[in-house]
């Protein structure tokens, strides 16, 4: 069965400070992955995402991920945290053209000034 | 804007009785999914709709849980007979299958928070 483990419940960084979100997947074949981000009283927003081809994926905001099939990650990065990124992270993965996503727990991400 | 919009945005009900939640998914989007979101936890496929049909109900929580989609527009989630157990943020998304672009992605509402006394 299809599962996503986010190991880090909560993670705390300096404003400036470079940026590390693990996500872990168990699937079969090639899965489709998500990162999403949730603000309080806002609706998930789509970070980015990857289908096939290069690894190393550019999403909105400055943040990019990149897909080790050989370690079933597919890891957030942002270089320079900003206050404003403060929010919960949320991995998914999917199959069958995105029907069903299963979903991380999330990781809550506090930014200290 | 014309994003995916929910309502009511906040429910506030009594054990028993039976609530209905509202989406308006972006318009021209052909695929609608119903979720549900505990405290600390990631959102939990319940339901989707392929125009007005509805193609997976098997993770719907209960028999309690039932949604339509009857123009293949709008789409209403209702639970009945609410239990405290119910207590939760349900989200509906919204994605167009079979175009170009942007596709396979699925575009969020606020969401519904509905606490069960």
């Amino acid at each position: 069965a299809q599962s996503v483990t986010q190991p880090d419940i909560h993670i705390t960084v300096s404003e400036g400070a470079s940026l590390e979100l693990r996500c872990n997947y168990s699937y079969g074949a090639t899965p489709y992955l998500f990162w999403y981000v949730q603000s309080p009283g806002q609706g998930l927003q789509l970070l980015l995402k990857y289908f096939s081809g290069d690894t190393l994926v550019q999403g909105i905001k400055g943040f990019e991920a990149e897909f080790k099939r050989s370690q079933s990650s597919f890891n957030l990065r942002k270089p320079s945290v900003h206050w404003s990124d403060a929010a919960e992270y949320f991995c998914a993965v999917g199959a069958d053209s995105n029907y069903q996503l299963i979903w991380g727990a999330g990781t809550k991400l506090i930014i200290k000034p | 804007d014309t994003g995916v919009s929910q309502d009511p945005r906040h429910k506030i009900t009594k054990r028993g009785q039976n609530v209905t939640f509202r989406c308006d998914p972006i318009s021209e989007h052909n695929r609608l999914y119903w979720y549900r979101q505990t405290l600390g936890q990631g959102p939990e496929f319940l339901t989707y709709f392929q125009n007005e049909a509805q193609l997976e109900k098997s993770r719907l929580l209960s028999d309690r849980f039932s949604a339509e989609r009857p123009k293949g527009s709008f789409s209403t989630l209702e639970i009945q007979r609410t239990e405290q157990g119910d207590s939760a943020m349900y989200l509906c998304a919204s994605t167009l299958e079979g175009g170009g672009g942007s596709t396979d992605t699925q575009y969020f509402g606020p969401g519904t928070r509905l606490t069960v006394l």
